[in-house]
């Protein structure tokens, strides 16, 4: 069975600072992994995704994550962050051949002005 | 616009009275899902659908039931809602091979069962 572990469930940042939330996911076969972004009242929208290849993943918005296949993690990085980053954050994995996705418990990202 | 919609975006109602949340998506997308968003507990599946006239349960079929009788609809319905059943609705549609697909979101219905 898969699972997706976000043990930071809020992470408050100044504006300007790094920041990186974490994802750690558990399964036995080859997966595939997404990051979301939900802004305040709106639907999750993709932020990036590895599916194969390059571990480093770049996406919109300035974020990127790296695939990390001996930790079973997917961190999220962002080297300055913007009030605009203020949202909610889901890391989600689905499994070659699957119908669904699992998604982790989210983590609320403040930046603080 | 590529966009998924859902109606009503935000509902209160009484426990026992069925209601229908609609979702409409015009990107012909064959995959569609809800899901409901708890806090603590983040998205969870209810149904999802492959294509028209198939559809399966998720995580937490419980309580609902969905149809899929054209392409571009998925209605969300509760038979006799309970207050457990409050919470945040998400619909979302994608390309088949769904594993690897993004998924696109609508925006949401809050949903309140008194």
């Amino acid at each position: 069975a898969q699972s997706v572990t976000q043990l930071d469930s809020q992470v408050p940042v100044f504006e300007e600072a790094p920041v990186e939330l974490r994802c750690n996911y558990s399964s036995s076969v080859s997966v595939y992994l997404f990051w979301y972004v939900q802004y305040p009242n709106q639907g999750l929208q993709l932020l990036l995704k590895y599916l194969s290849g390059s571990t480093l993943v770049k996406g919109i918005n300035g974020f990127e994550a790296e695939f990390n296949k001996s930790q079973t993690s997917f961190h999220l990085r962002k080297p300055s962050v913007h009030i605009s980053d203020t949202a909610e954050y889901f890391c989600a994995v689905s499994q070659t051949g699957a119908n669904n996705l699992f998604f982790g418990t989210g983590t609320r990202l403040t930046v603080i002005p | 616009e590529a966009q998924v919609t859902q109606n009503p975006r935000y509902l209160i109602t009484v426990t026992g009275k069925k209601l229908t949340v609609t979702c409409s998506q015009n990107m012909n997308h064959e995959y569609m899902s809800w899901y409901r968003q708890d806090p603590g507990l983040g998205l969870r599946q209810i149904y999802y659908s492959m294509n028209v006239e198939v559809t399966d349960k998720g995580d937490v079929p419980e309580g609902y039931k969905v149809s899929r009788k054209e392409k571009r609809n998925f209605p969300l319905i509760l038979e006799s809602p309970s207050p457990n059943q409050t919470s945040l609705y998400f619909c979302a549609s994608s390309k088949p091979g769904l594993a690897k697909e993004t998924q696109y979101f609508g925006p949401g219905t809050r949903l309140l069962v008194l």
